[in-house]
């Protein structure tokens, strides 16, 4: 299996602009995670899907983000209108089980000017 | 929620000693602690976890303790190497949502 795959790898974009950040978990992997790391917060988690269902979206910093599931094989996170501290690297990450191993992407490397 | 604390925050060894980094987690409900490796500029990597019915978990130069009475838990690495140098991570859950600690950067020191 290929991984977690997440594209783009890096992303630069003004501010305003709409951001789309891509990510396919790994097949037969019913959890799906997007998560924020920043220096200054950590890694964050920002929400997860469980059967292509959002189950906690309480990490959503506010409603300029949303993510969709539309899928099993496909996740996209949006962020519109982008800010710059939004800048940050972005990851998403995949599981099997409840409460079990997540394997994460490469990550989506976002700077917002 | 859970809430976890990581301590230290950075951490320098001589290479061959060992390093122990150390989390407290809050919800006594949390029966899952896995430890993440993240290289510079790389993916946080899973290097061992332990489930609340097992006390200690051990594989090869890396071990993890748990006491939930305290709410604690450890890691440890012996005979530390260069390549151990990175940030690592603990994180706990009751369920499938992961809180992470704040991260140990660690440096081995040649």
């Amino acid at each position: 299996d290929a991984g977690v795959i997440q594209s783009p790898r890096h992303e630069v974009t003004e501010m305003g602009q709409e951001v789309t950040l891509r990510c396919k978990p790994i097949s037969g992997h019913d959890y799906l995670f997007w998560y924020r790391q920043t220096m200054m917060r950590g890694l964050e988690l920002l929400i997860y899907f469980n059967n292509n269902v959002p189950i906690d979206d309480s990490g959503m910093p506010e409603d300029r983000f949303s993510a969709k599931m539309p899928n099993a094989s496909f996740s996209t996170l949006k962020i519109q209108p982008s800010e710059p501290r939004d800048s940050a690297v972005y990851f998403c990450a995949s599981s099997p089980l409840r409460g079990g191993e997540q394997y994460f992407g490469p990550g989506t490397r976002l700077t917002v000017t | 929620g859970e809430n976890v604390e990581q301590h230290p925050s950075t951490l320098s060894v001589q290479e061959g000693d060992s390093a122990v980094i150390k989390c407290t987690y809050s919800d006594s409900a949390s029966n899952y602690f896995p430890w993440y490796k993240q290289e510079l500029g790389k993916r946080p990597q899973l290097i061992i976890d332990i489930r609340s019915n097992v006390g200690e978990k051990k594989d090869q130069r890396i071990a993890v303790t748990l006491n939930k009475t305290a709410k604690h838990f450890s890691l440890h690495i012996t005979e530390t190497q260069p390549e151990d140098s990175a940030v690592y991570f603990c994180a706990a859950t009751p369920d499938e949502k992961l809180t992470f600690g704040t991260g140990t950067r660690l440096t081995i020191i040649p």
